[in-house]
């Protein structure tokens, strides 16, 4: 059974202090890792899309980066605004562009 | 650009009454999908169009859930009748084809009570 699996559920940072966001995946045959970030009462927001293992992206101060089994998000000296829930998600190989969501990371980051 | 847009965004109703969501994809975007997304959950798929044409409705609850697209842009989603358990964020999203990226509008949260 596909399933994509996402820790910390929550992340408490001060500003200026690094860290990485995991996401474990089991996937029938990988057709795309996707990252998107969601803040409160909108919808989730397209940050990346990561297709093969090694390949890494990069957006201002976050960084998505894919191996075979999982996918790591490190967010660089993040900002107050950067505090979001972080949502990672997983397309199996095949025709169905059905996209199986992790619970999500809620980042709060301090001032 | 414009975005998914959605409507109604909020919508509170008495179980057993109907309720419907509109969606306006991203132009030119020919896959539609809703999702459903409980508190503290991540999206769930519910249907996703190819055109006018529901190429996936296997999560779909089809005796009470209904969605059509009619000439392959706008969407509705309709709930009848409503249970306490469908309260949740119906979200609607669009994309150039299967397996590019998917957009989402802000969602429609629905309280049943």
């Amino acid at each position: 059974e596909d399933q994509v699996t996402q820790s910390p559920e929550a992340l408490r940072l001060q500003e200026g202090e690094s860290s990485s966001l995991n996401c474990s995946y089991t996937v029938s045959g990988l057709r795309g890792l996707f990252w998107y970030r969601q803040d409160p009462g909108k919808g989730p927001e397209f940050l990346f899309t990561l297709y093969s293992a090694g390949e890494e992206k990069e957006k201002e101060r976050l960084k998505a980066t894919l191996t075979k089994k999982e996918s790591f998000l490190h967010i660089t000296a993040p900002k107050p605004e950067d505090s979001a829930t972080y949502l990672c998600a997983v397309q199996a190989g095949g025709n169905t562009g059905k996209l199986i969501f992790g619970q999500g990371t809620t980042l709060q980051v301090k001032p | 650009e414009a975005g998914v847009v959605q409507s109604p965004r909020y919508k509170i109703i008495e179980k057993k009454q109907p309720v419907a969501f509109w969606c306006n994809p991203i132009s030119g975007h020919n896959t539609l999908y809703w999702y459903l997304q409980n508190l503290g959950q991540g999206p769930e798929l519910l249907i996703r169009y190819e055109n006018e044409e529901a190429v996936d409705d296997s999560q779909l609850p089809k005796d009470r859930f209904s969605a059509e697209r009619l000439k392959g842009v706008d969407s509705t989603l309709k709930i009848q009748p409503a249970e306490l358990g469908d309260s949740a964020v119906y979200l609607c999203a669009s994309s150039l084809g299967v397996g590019n990226e998917q957009y989402f509008g802000p969602g429609t949260r629905l309280t049943v009570t």
